[in-house]
Parts: C-alpha cells; structure tokens; sequence
C-alpha cells in the first residue's frame, strides 16, 4: 500500500448525506484513479485524472464527483445521489495515464451507508 | 468491446502443489497484462505483467504467469502453493493502441484462491 493514503479506513454516514473519501500519494504520480469494489464484481471505475485540474468519468460516475486541484490529492465525494452507496473504495495512482506502468492502491476506505 | 475473464470464482489446492489461477482477455489492440493480488480489507498489490517480449514473465512471491496470444489467455502460476498464497486475485487488462491515449485497466472479477495445509 506504500505511498497512497486513504482515510478513514472505516465510515458510516446516514442515506441522503454527501460524504468524502480522502485519497493522497507522495509518488509523484501523474494518473489518479478511484475504483469501487462490491463482492463479486471485480474493481469499477468511478472517475480518473491523468493530471492536475483534469479529469474523466468512467464507468459508474453517476452519484459521485472529484477534485484534483493538487497532484498528490484526488478525494471523492459521495453524494446523496448515489443509490447504493455502500461499498469498498479504492483509490490508486501511477506514473503516467498510458503505457505499461503498473497502478499502485490504497488501503482502501469501507463506507457504509445505513 | 474490452473485456477479461476469470473463469474460476473460487481455487483450491493443497500446499505444497502446484496452483494456476485462469484468466482470458478480449481486446481489439495489443494488450498490456497484470495480475494484482489482495489480501482482505486491503488494497490490490502489483504482481506481475506482460506487455513484451518473453511470453513466461516472472513477479514477487514466486508467482509467474504465461501469455498465450492464440488463445488470449494469461493464467498465473506458482509452482509450490504456501498457505500464506491465500487472497483474491485479479487480472487486469491495459490497450496498448497506437496513437491512443487510452490507457485505462480491465480488471475481471476476482478470483479467490484457498490454500490448506
């Protein structure tokens, strides 16, 4: 998990509140990813940013925004939108957006929405 | 469309014997290959990955995986499972076009390995 921080590890927020996932890395690391893990599902891609001031929705982007003013931040917000909110959330990085570099996660953040 | 598979949702072996983790993959380019390894409530670590060259490439833990373009398939290996091998592993796939700036990961469902001793 070196080098990519997400806090908290664990949240709880009530249905209808927005609520942020942190995500912060120290690599120097042009390309951020947010990706949301349900059981049995695999990783999907929520938003990514190739750099600063940029970035793309991806698969399942309705319900959830992003910033990335900084390079070593990217946090997502959930937002009330979201019809099914609860989940794993995985926040990764690398090098460059193209090419053959390898994507490096986060611990991840568990929220659950009751 | 792009696409990759794990076949097996679930893996079980015995220590000690030798384990291959399936994956196939689906693209219209050349692909670039990973395979990421999580332990539970963790992140996805890095593994191994093919984007040239020798079709049998070698990554951490003793893991090896070998591309076979004829039948689009990128199964991991190890030749002696360890208990400690047990964890949900993901193959990814990355296009490599020429002139894309399209370099976004495919990633299957999971599959979960069990290792018992």
């Amino acid at each position: 998990d070196g080098g990519i921080t997400q806090s908290p590890k664990y949240l709880f927020r009530k249905e209808g509140q927005n609520v942020t996932l942190s995500c912060e890395q120290n690599l120097n690391h042009d390309a951020m990813y947010w990706y949301r893990q349900d059981p049995g599902q695999g990783l999907r891609l929520i938003y990514y940013s190739q750099i600063v001031n940029d970035f793309q929705k991806g698969d399942i982007a309705e319900g959830y925004s992003v910033s990335r003013e900084k390079k070593e931040s990217f946090p997502l917000t959930v937002t009330s939108a979201q019809k099914n909110p609860t989940a794993f959330y995985l926040c990764a990085s690398s090098i460059a957006w193209t090419g053959e570099r390898e994507q490096y996660f986060g611990p991840g953040t568990r929220l659950t929405v009751t | 469309a792009q696409s990759v598979a794990q076949p097996e949702d679930q893996v079980n072996v015995a220590e000690g014997n030798p384990l291959t983790v399936k994956c196939t993959y689906s693209v219209s380019g050349n692909p670039y290959l990973f395979w990421y390894v999580q332990y539970p409530n963790r992140g996805l670590q890095f593994l191994l990955k093919y984007i040239t060259g020798d079709n049998l490439v070698k990554g951490s833990y003793g893991f090896e995986a070998e591309f076979n373009k004829s039948q689009t398939s990128f199964h991991l290996k190890k030749p002696s499972a360890l208990v400690s091998d047990s964890a949900l592993y993901f193959c990814a796939v990355r296009i490599k076009d020429r002139g894309s700036t399209l370099g976004r990961l495919y990633f299957g469902r999971g599959t979960q390995l069990t290792v018992w001793p």
